[in-house]
């Protein structure tokens, strides 16, 4: 069975600039949360999807957005990117919300 | 209130021996918690996890202790091995508010764990 797959794995972006990461959770997984791990932060939780609903979210400014799609999928935006927001965006599944939550090797986001 | 704290921040273990890493919640909503292994270049993997209906949890070297009163938990590691060298993670949360299940896990800031052979 398919782990929680993240596309991209490494991604180099400019200031100002926009960003959309990827997520497909393990198969028949139907939500999805997204975190954000700093050195100097740790994990923060960002959202929470399910049945393509936002149903939580972290305390992040609004350039952070996402959406989950009918097929599970998720996306996440960042837009006027900042040399902050340079980190590793991790991707959760699970069954449904509170179930067990894996992860996926996370996508290394750059910031220059 | 939602904060979890989790100490050592690091911690030396020989071959053989048993880790221990400590959690502390202050947040009497949380219901779950779960430890999670991550090594370097990969996403954090669910090792273990507890719900406060029993106070210890096993599987195989890795125990969960579960002090509801004292709203403390802790990870031990027993016959420690080198390539159990990795960060340490402990989270929770509330999954059940109000009729609905949430899956937001709150996280320590994670044990660095290095196992000398």
């Amino acid at each position: 069975k398919a782990g929680v797959t993240q596309t991209p794995r490494y991604l180099i972006k400019t200031r100002g600039q926009q960003v959309t990461l990827s997520c497909s959770p393990i198969s028949g997984h139907r939500s999805v949360s997204w975190y954000q791990q700093t050195p100097g932060q740790g994990l923060q939780f960002l959202f929470e999807y399910f049945s393509e609903t936002q149903r939580n979210k972290g305390n992040f400014p609004g350039r952070f957005s996402g959406r989950q799609f009918s097929n599970s999928r998720s996306e996440m935006n960042v837009s006027t990117l900042e040399l902050g927001d340079s980190a590793l965006y991790l991707c959760a599944s699970s069954l449904v919300p509170g179930a067990e939550a894996f992860f996926g090797q996370g996508t290394r986001l750059t910031v220059v | 209130q939602q904060q979890v704290k989790q100490s050592p921040q690091s911690l030396i273990v020989q071959k053989g021996g048993i880790s221990i890493i400590n959690c502390a919640y202050e947040n009497t909503a949380f219901d779950y918690f779960p430890w999670y292994q991550q090594f370097p270049g990969k996403g954090p993997a669910l090792l273990i996890a507890i719900r406060p209906d029993v106070s210890e949890k096993k599987e195989g070297r890795f125990t969960i202790s579960f002090n509801k009163s004292a709203k403390q938990f802790s990870l031990h590691i027993m016959d420690s091995q080198p390539g159990d060298s990795a960060t340490y993670f402990c989270a929770a949360s509330s999954s059940n508010a109000g009729g609905t299940s949430y899956g937001k896990l709150t996280f320590g800031q994670g044990t660095i764990l290095t196992v000398h052979p």
